[in-house]
């Protein structure tokens, strides 16, 4: 069955730095998606991506926060000056045809920041 | 905006047992869908089951299935022969079928299944 590949798995990063969280969506999906879920939370939208440009985001994605596809299969998450407050887990996801049939979610990022 | 309620923290059920697990919404939105995704300790999220909002009939996934009830604004999954891999948090969610890209989720239910 067709897998969101996210990757790394897990990145310590000191406060400050900068960080890139990479997604391999599913190859025919043309939607795409970030979202975090801090421990114990709920899982909130960050940003949704169609057609090589943001469709939506929310008050989280601030100008800390980038999304690009460089390369037709790629699709990074960049966030320019972590802060504590940024560790979370990541999920990227996509789907077929927006919320239609749901979306697939990758296996996530989870991100320490110290 | 979009609320979607789940009012259950935690629940537990018996191994072989039935447990319903429920879930509230509110939008004023006519075209949208439903889902179930379930998050097992790996925290991966995986999708459990989808309702169409302009269906009638209850989605069922094997020992997964709903209770839609549109104008209650209610979407409740239950979970039949439970067993000790059905053990996850299950997060309920909302997504607009022509509105916003998003998915608004509940806040989850933990649910653990006792041997």
């Amino acid at each position: 069955e067709p897998e969101v590949t996210q990757t790394p798995s897990h990145q310590v990063t000191q406060m400050g730095q900068e960080v890139i969280l990479r997604c391999v969506p599913i190859s025919n999906h043309l939607y795409f998606y970030w979202y975090r879920q801090i421990l114990g939370q709920k899982v909130e939208f960050l940003v949704s991506f169609y057609n090589n440009e943001i469709s939506e985001k929310s008050e989280i994605f601030d100008d800390q926060f980038s999304v690009e596809r460089p390369d037709g299969s790629n699709f990074t998450l960049k966030i320019r000056s972590t802060k504590l407050e940024d560790s979370a887990m990541y999920f990227c996801a996509s789907s077929v045809d927006r919320a239609r049939y749901g979306y697939t979610f990758g296996s996530g990022t989870r991100l320490t920041v110290v | 905006a979009q609320t979607v309620t789940q009012s259950q923290p935690e629940m537990s059920v018996q191994e072989a047992e039935t447990v319903t697990l429920s879930c509230t919404y509110d939008t004023s939105e006519s075209d949208y869908y439903l889902f179930w995704y379930k998050q097992p300790p790996s925290r991966q999220m995986i999708l459990v089951i989808r309702q169409e909002a302009y269906k009638q009939q209850n989605a069922t996934e094997n020992r997964f299935s709903v209770n839609f009830q549109k104008a209650a604004k209610s979407f409740s999954l239950k979970i039949s022969d439970s067993q000790l891999g059905d053990a996850a948090m299950y997060f309920c969610a909302w997504g607009s079928g022509a509105g916003s890209y998003q998915l608004t989720f509940g806040k989850g239910t933990k649910l653990s299944v006792i041997p």
